[in-house]
């Protein structure tokens, strides 16, 4: 079956710290990838997706990695605020599974002020 | 707010209840998903209804019974739920099946006791 996974379950850093979330994948045929944020309370909020055919995407504050060789995609956190405490997690989706996505567990990432 | 509406956003029910959940959606989609979150587990899919017809039921007990009556409504009915049964339910939808991103609403809390 698919496997997404994520390295660290908690992460804790300083306010004004940049923050990055691992999360690793099995299935090399996985060809689109999300990261949700779900703050206590409320349902997963989309933050940036990659594709396949891209290495690196930025949005505002954000920076997906995503490592093909390695099956590996990382969420960049900027200037981490308070804000941005939640839970993280990264969905894949593989055309040859019905075009459903697989959801990791999530990390949840604590901000210190 | 992502468009996405669900209530109850609370429910405790009996084994022998009946009930069920309601989930609408704002932003014109047309395929719309039913989740299950369950502490420390990854998100489940349920269900996917794409322009109002099933395509995917990923082995779910009979005792949840989705319906889709048009695009921007999705029903879950629940009856004779066991206690393992009790996690968040959360509907998502997206502008097609696939690679596209799914908006969720904020998940019904469900207990049956």
């Amino acid at each position: 079956g698919e496997s997404v996974g994520l390295h660290l379950p908690t992460l804790s850093v300083q306010e004004g710290d940049n923050s990055i979330i691992n999360c690793a994948y099995s299935n090399s045929a996985s060809d689109y990838f999300i990261w949700y944020k779900q703050e206590s309370g409320k349902g997963p909020q989309f933050i940036i997706d990659i594709r396949s055919n891209m290495d690196k995407r930025q949005g505002q504050r954000v920076t997906v990695l995503l490592n093909k060789t390695v099956k590996h995609l990382s969420l960049q956190i900027a200037a981490t605020q308070p804000g941005d405490s939640a839970v993280y997690f990264c969905a894949e989706n593989t055309p040859n599974t019905g075009n459903q996505f697989y959801f990791g567990t999530g990390t949840s990432l604590t901000v210190i002020p | 707010e992502t468009g996405v509406t669900q209530t109850p956003r609370h429910l405790v029910m009996g084994m022998t209840n009946k009930k069920s959940l309601k989930c609408e959606q704002h932003l014109g989609h047309n395929a719309m998903y039913w989740y299950k979150q369950s502490a420390k587990k990854p998100l489940e899919l349920m269900f996917v209804y794409n322009f109002k017809e099933q395509t995917e039921n990923n082995s779910v007990p009979s005792r949840f019974s989705p319906e889709c009556p048009n695009s921007s409504h999705l029903f879950l009915h629940l009856h004779t739920l066991q206690p393992e049964d009790s996690a968040l339910y959360l509907c998502a939808s997206s502008y097609g099946q696939g690679t596209y991103e799914q908006y969720f609403g904020p998940g019904t809390r469900l207990t049956v006791t």
